[in-house]
């Protein structure tokens, strides 16, 4: 069964750091391309950051670019999202989700995690 | 960035009935390679999205055959012919031509 389990959420002041984790099982990790996609309270979905699966290709929001890093370790699963230099805007759930074989995308997702950013 | 515009934002509906929403793209969907990108999703309530339809009219593995999809260029359509109770929630529309991957407003559906 694919599962997709975040981690490393929680509430963080104006100009602080997170670092999250997606942890994978279930599916061979190293053949697949991740996600990051968002969800502020109330709010729709924004797709955040996207690494290929090797890791060679990384694409992100103009919203995140230069603040938010996307990285991966095949070896242990696991995909992750840095976040520096955050904004009161950056407070949402944080999906992590995966594309599947060819043009089928965001066909798993985690559960999420809050970020909150406030002081 | 592409806009992609649903339609209506809420959505009331009985039991049995037909659903449609409709998805308008501030640009075509039909990338070179001849396939034309676009998604939809269903949240459930307090649930991630779920992944419903690709690539137009594609129906994801386990999705009932009472969702169709349809369109092309820049407009597109979701259709639930029946609607059932466990089909409430959240349903967006998204793209893949170019980047960055855009979705639309979302269409809340409720049950009468």
């Amino acid at each position: 069964e694919v599962q997709l389990v975040e981690s490393g959420g929680g509430l963080v002041q104006p100009g602080g750091s997170l670092r999250l984790s997606c942890a994978a099982s279930g599916f061979t990790f190293r053949s697949y391309n991740m996600n990051w996609v968002r969800q502020a309270p109330g709010k729709g979905l924004e797709w955040v950051s996207y690494i290929s699966s090797s890791g060679s290709t990384i694409y992100y929001a103009d919203s995140v670019k230069g603040r938010f890093t996307i990285s991966r370790d095949n070896a242990k699963n696991s995909v992750y999202l840095q976040m520096n230099s955050l904004r009161a805007e950056d407070t949402a759930v944080y999906y992590c989700a995966r594309d599947g074989y060819s043009s089928i995308l965001f066909d798993y997702w985690g559960q999420g995690t809050l970020v909150t950013v406030s002081s | 960035d592409i806009v992609l515009t649903q339609t209506p934002l809420s959505l009331s509906v009985t039991p049995g009935q037909p659903a449609s929403i409709s998805c308008k793209s501030s640009q075509s969907l039909l990338h070179s390679d001849g396939k034309t990108y676009l998604y939809w999703y269903l949240q459930k309530p307090g649930q991630p999205p779920q992944l419903l339809m690709y690539e137009v009219s594609n129906r994801f593995s386990g999705v009932p055959d009472r969702f169709s999809g349809s369109g092309s260029g820049t407009d597109f359509t979701l259709k639930i012919s029946r609607v059932e109770a466990e089909d409430v929630g959240v349903y967006y529309c998204m793209h893949r031509v170019q980047v960055p991957r855009t979705f639309g407003q979302g269409t809340k559906v409720e049950i009468k």
